[in-house]
């Protein structure tokens, strides 16, 4: 069974700095997608980044980064240049195919002005 | 406004009562999603559609949920004899054919059942 687990339920950042979110996965799968999903609060879920599997290059947008390590199964977000506005519940997530996602459980992240 | 809508985006319910949400996904998708979110936690899929088709339900769709996706436009979630427990966000997103595309959600229906 597909799971994927966030082991820090909440982490703080001072704006301007870098803060990096955990997320570790379990599949027997080759292929698959990792993301990062954004929830605001009280606002809807928008996808931060997306990784194939079968790349090994790190995916990049913008101020947000991922250090994607298959071998060991771990999927971290790295944000630079912290803002204001990414103060949010992240939460990493996988699907193979076109099939539903699995989230974990979520890190609630803090911007200290 | 071409994103995913759902309605109502509050629903305030005594037990034992039935409630259905409205999921209009964006025009060209033809793969809907229904996850329930309650606090704290990460969304858990419930089913998904292709076109009309229901291809998959999660276990955690029992026997008083139904879904629906009549045209392979708009989905309707029903939920039968309501429970406390039933209480949580439920999230509809859709999700065009590319295998690469992503799923796109809406605001979520915030279910409360007294």
């Amino acid at each position: 069974a597909q799971t994927v687990t966030q082991s820090q339920p909440e982490m703080s950042v001072q704006e301007a700095e870098t803060v990096t979110l955990s997320c570790t996965y379990d599949t027997s799968e080759s292929d698959y997608y990792l993301f990062w999903y954004k929830q605001p609060p009280s606002r809807q879920m928008i996808l931060v980044i997306r990784q194939e599997a079968y790349k090994q290059q790190n995916a990049t947008e913008n101020r947000f980064s991922v250090n994607f390590q298959k071998a060991a199964k771990s999927f971290s977000l790295k944000i630079s240049d912290s803002q204001l506005g990414d103060a949010a519940m992240y939460f990493c997530a996988y699907r193979t195919g076109a099939n539903n996602l699995f989230f974990g459980t979520g890190t609630r992240l803090t911007v200290i002005p | 406004d071409t994103g995913v809508s759902q309605d109502p985006r509050h629903k305030i319910t005594k037990r034992g009562q039935n409630v259905t949400f409205r999921c209009d996904p964006i025009s060209e998708h033809n793969r809907l999603y229904w996850y329930r979110q309650t606090l704290g936690q990460g969304p858990e899929f419930l089913t998904y559609f292709q076109n009309e088709a229901q291809l998959e339900k999660s276990r955690l769709l029992s026997d008083r949920f139904s879904a629906e996706r009549p045209k392979g436009s708009f989905s309707t979630l029903e939920i039968q004899r309501t429970e406390q427990g039933d209480s949580a966000m439920y999230l509809c997103a859709s999700r065009g054919q590319r295998e690469k595309g992503e799923q796109f959600f809406g605001p979520g229906t915030r279910l409360t059942v007294l």
